[in-house]
């Protein structure tokens, strides 16, 4: 157990329609990351959050949104979704912002879209 | 786009003997790392090796880092049922605000 939680762990909507994925980091941990992993796209890195303020971007959809909360608690929202958001979205936590990080995954929530 | 590139992409040995994985990657790093990921599950660490580092020991792992020919390997030694899994490198390339960029993964398969 990694310590990170993330809720749902699967979901199952339709096109057009938006879901919010949660996640709470380890405890102590400031930084909040988001990874899709899909088959044909591997994993990829979407945003981070460290400390309420997002840190770094990666190809995340203008579709989507996060945000970290005071609690550290951080969302990720997906609108619009397509067929094609089908994927393992992953949440993982860290002490440190950047520099010799090792990032703590969760279990994923597991979203299909139909 | 992907930093690091893991090779093969699949690998079946058998139970006893010795996995080796390599990664290679195309900037300059701060550190590398190897992480697991069962099926469906989520990626565990497994270790760190630092830039300034060649090789770096944890159990039955064993990485080294050679960063003129910006490359990387994962020895498993004598392997079991259990490491069956898919394996990642990751890169934290030098600059501000880098972040972890993953490979597309090994799957590992040991035949009992």
């Amino acid at each position: 157990d990694s310590g990170v939680t993330q809720t749902p762990k699967h979901l199952i909507t339709a096109t057009g329609q938006r879901v919010t994925l949660r996640c709470s980091p380890r405890s102590g941990d400031l930084s909040v990351y988001w990874y899709q992993q899909s088959l044909d796209q591997g994993l990829q890195f979407l945003i981070q959050y460290y400390n309420g303020e997002e840190r770094a971007k990666g190809n995340i959809l203008e579709r989507f949104s996060a945000q970290q909360f005071p609690d550290l608690h951080s969302e990720l929202n997906l609108s619009s979704l397509e067929l094609g958001d089908s994927a393992l979205y992953f949440c993982a936590s860290s002490v440190m912002s950047t520099r010799g990080n090792t990032i703590y995954f969760g279990e994923g929530s597991w979203l299909t879209v139909v | 786009s992907q930093q690091g590139e893991e090779d093969p992409q699949a690998l079946s040995i058998q139970e006893g003997e010795n996995a080796t994985m390599n990664c290679s990657y195309k900037t300059s790093i701060n550190n590398l790392q190897w992480y697991r990921q069962n099926s469906g599950r989520g990626l565990v660490h497994l270790i760190l090796i630092r830039s300034n580092e060649r090789e770096k020991h944890s159990g039955r792992l064993r990485v080294t880092l050679d960063t003129s020919k910006k490359s990387s390997s994962l020895l498993i030694t004598a392997s079991r049922a259990a490491d069956t899994a898919s394996y990642f490198c990751a890169t934290e390339p030098t600059g501000a605000n880098s972040k972890l960029t993953f490979g597309k993964g090994i799957t590992l398969s040991v035949r009992p």
